[in-house]
């Protein structure tokens, strides 16, 4: 069992629908990451979060410390959007980290 | 554009051969990192440099060998590869080593083993 859990695996939403993509972790962490990664293999950093919440554009991004919760909110998808989403959870620097297998999403126009 | 390159972006090689994979950043980064990505697997950090020194390996067999000559470029020297070691590789910079610094990904190589 992975320390760090993603779902869904595969999401399918409609254009303009709000979407939500969660991950649980089971390892104490002092940092979280979401990233984004397109066809083809490039990844973007999104967010880092260790407490509260971040938003950039449409994107939220809400960690709970107490749950060892996070997730990732889009709104108003837009087929642009479509990719995999990682999160990967951080104790002590980028040595220790373990990352999600990844949720696919596909925003259908 | 990253700012992080990779070159080649695709290769084949046969178990026998020798080959190299090249990262490069110019954004004055300090650390480097090296990550593998199978399919159906979550991503694996394999090498990290800080100011030109590995600070981790993560029992990555000794058919992988990464090299850092200098803080913007890195490689990834490979030998004797298994077919299993067929596989998206990732180099990533930061600006430190902090887990509070955002990477940057290079577009990745991916390799096949024949």
């Amino acid at each position: 069992k992975n320390e760090v859990e993603q779902s869904p695996q595969n999401l399918t939403a409609q254009e303009g629908e709000f979407i939500t993509i969660n991950c649980s972790y089971s390892v104490g962490i002092s940092a979280l990451h979401w990233l984004q990664q397109h066809p083809g293999g490039g990844i973007v950093s999104l967010f880092m979060l260790s407490s509260g919440k971040k938003k950039h554009g449409r994107l939220i991004a809400t960690i709970n410390i107490q749950e060892k919760h996070s997730s990732l909110h889009i709104t108003a998808s837009h087929p642009r959007d479509s990719a995999v989403y990682i999160c990967s959870g951080h104790s002590g620097g980028y040595q220790k980290v373990t990352f999600g297998i990844g949720t696919k999403l596909q925003v259908i126009p | 554009e990253t700012g992080v390159t990779q070159t080649p972006r695709h290769l084949v090689m046969g178990m026998t051969n020798k080959k190299s994979l090249k990262c490069e950043q110019h954004l004055g980064h300090n650390a480097m990192y090296w990550y593998k990505q199978s399919a159906k697997k979550p991503l694996e950090l394999m090498f990290v440099y800080s100011l030109e020194e590995r600070v981790e390996n993560n029992s990555v067999p000794s058919r992988f060998s990464p090299e850092c000559p200098n803080s913007s470029h890195l490689f990834l020297h490979l030998h004797t590869l298994q077919p299993e070691d067929s596989a998206l590789y990732l180099c990533a910079s930061s600006p430190g080593q902090a887990e509070r610094d955002t990477q940057y990904f290079g577009p990745g190589t991916r390799l096949t083993v024949l």
